[in-house]
């Protein structure tokens, strides 16, 4: 089976400052690994994947996960963030043999100017 | 605009209604997901469909739902004689293909039923 644990519901942060938000999968086979954000009223925009190859991945907005398999973790971060990023951040997992995404419950990510 | 498409955005219907959701998917995706979103939670996945052929089912998705994607382009999502635990936001997506690629997805559409 797939999951997805993302402890934070929410996260306060002033602008400007670092924020990670923080995804714990579980899987028995090799994994791949999505974040989406979500704003009000609206479906869910990819922000950054990983698939294979470099652990640091690279999103749109300023974005960047990191992949560690010893510690099964998939953390979103960002160095300094916009009152635009307010919006809620989903971890999703996609096992090899499953057909479809499995999302986390979401984190709320408000910064606060 | 070449998304994923879905109508309506909004639907307020009273229980018992039956209720139908369209999803117009990426035009070359051969694949299409339904998922239901509710407060507080996120995207719980519904059905999916390879070009026709609707190959998996939710547990989630009781007898009163049911997914058709005919000509293997757009879908339907219909529910009925609905309760209120359908308020939701059903979310659509479409991928070319399995194991990896991004996933699109639609702006959902939001059910009240009152």
């Amino acid at each position: 089976a797939q999951s997805v644990t993302q402890l934070d519901s929410q996260v306060p942060v002033f602008e400007e400052a670092p924020v990670e938000l923080r995804c714990n999968y579980s899987s028995s086979v090799s994994v791949y690994l999505f974040w989406y954000v979500q704003y009000p009223n609206q479906g869910l925009q990819l922000l950054l994947k990983y698939l294979s190859g470099s652990t640091l991945v690279k999103g749109i907005n300023g974005f960047e996960a990191e992949f560690n398999k010893s510690q099964t973790s998939f953390h979103l971060r960002k160095p300094s963030v916009h009152i635009s990023d307010t919006a809620e951040y989903f971890c999703a997992v996609l096992s090899g043999g499953y057909q479809k995404v499995t999302f986390g419950i979401g984190t709320k990510l408000q910064v606060i100017p | 605009d070449t998304g994923v498409s879905q109508d309506p955005r909004h639907k307020i219907t009273k229980r018992g209604q039956n209720v139908t959701f369209r999803c117009d998917p990426i035009s070359e995706h051969n694949r299409l997901y339904w998922y239901r979103q509710t407060l507080g939670q996120g995207p719980e996945f519904l059905t999916y469909f390879q070009n026709e052929a609707q190959l998996e089912k939710s547990r989630l998705l009781s007898d009163r739902f049911s997914a058709e994607r005919p000509k293997g382009s757009f879908s339907t999502l219909e529910i009925q004689r609905t309760e209120q635990g359908d308020s939701a936001m059903y979310l659509c997506a479409s991928t070319s293909r399995g194991g990896g690629t991004e996933a699109f997805f639609g702006q959902g559409t939001r059910l009240t039923v009152v």
